[in-house]
């Protein structure tokens, strides 16, 4: 059973560079099976995907348009996780950010299956 | 303003059947699947349909999906007090190379 456990702080001031992590359990950071996704929810955007990282013989990113230039999604595969880090941050960034799974099958993905808990961040000065 | 558009409330009486639509374009729902996720109050979506009409195990058979063309929509029959949520649609945009989420549908059971 794949279970995915979110870390990091949920306070941060403007200007900061959010980092979240993502651990998995139940499967591979590195498979050729799956995507792994960071999503997030706020009353004013509603459910928003941000991006996901994937292995396919090497690492590919695809990133929102609303977020590019200041997010990355990277693999760590010594821990098994996934981090999400955006930058230059305002209170705009204040949501519940989610990790999540996407299955894929050959060059196929599929939408999110498996959902972390959620972390509550809060942009605030 | 999100690219998939729902209807931001639904309502039923127990036992009632409700549909709740999910409406796209050429770029995501016309060619690609499409994709029903649940969401109670404090938690994380859950899906519900996947590939327009596949339920996941342990996903009654109440809940159905659908898609024509461009738009889609998520059947609930024999409504009861538990499905009480908002409910979500998602596809995979080709234009915007990404995953889009319409902005949700509460659906009040009265």
């Amino acid at each position: 059973q794949v279970q995915l456990q979110q870390s990091g702080p949920g306070l941060m001031k403007p200007s900061q560079t959010l980092s979240l992590t993502c651990a998995i359990s139940g499967d591979s950071v590195s498979t050729n099976s799956a995507a792994w996704n960071w999503i997030r929810q706020s009353p004013s955007r509603g459910l928003e995907w941000l991006g996901r990282t994937f292995y396919r013989s090497r690492w590919y990113n695809d990133y929102a348009v609303s977020v590019r230039g200041r997010i990355a999604i990277n693999p760590d595969t010594s821990k098994n996780q996934f981090s999400l880090q955006l930058n230059s941050v305002t209170p705009e960034d204040t949501a519940v950010y989610y990790c999540a799974r996407g299955p894929c099958s050959g060059t196929s993905c599929y939408s999110m299956d498996v959902w972390g808990k959620g972390t509550t961040v809060t942009v605030s000065s | 303003q999100s690219v998939l558009t729902q209807p931001p409330s639904a309502s039923g009486t127990p036992g009632q059947r409700v549909t709740i639509s999910c409406s796209g374009s050429s770029s995501n729902i016309g060619i690609n699947y499409l994709y029903w996720y649940r969401q109670l109050p404090g938690t994380a979506p859950k899906l519900l349909i996947h590939r327009n009409n596949q339920r996941p195990s342990g996903v009654p058979d109440r809940f159905s999906g659908s898609k024509s063309g461009t738009s889609g929509s998520l059947a609930i029959s024999g409504l009861r007090s538990e499905d009480e949520a908002d409910y979500y649609c998602v596809a995979w945009d080709d234009s915007l190379n990404g995953w889009e989420f319409g902005g949700g549908t509460k659906l009040t059971v009265l």
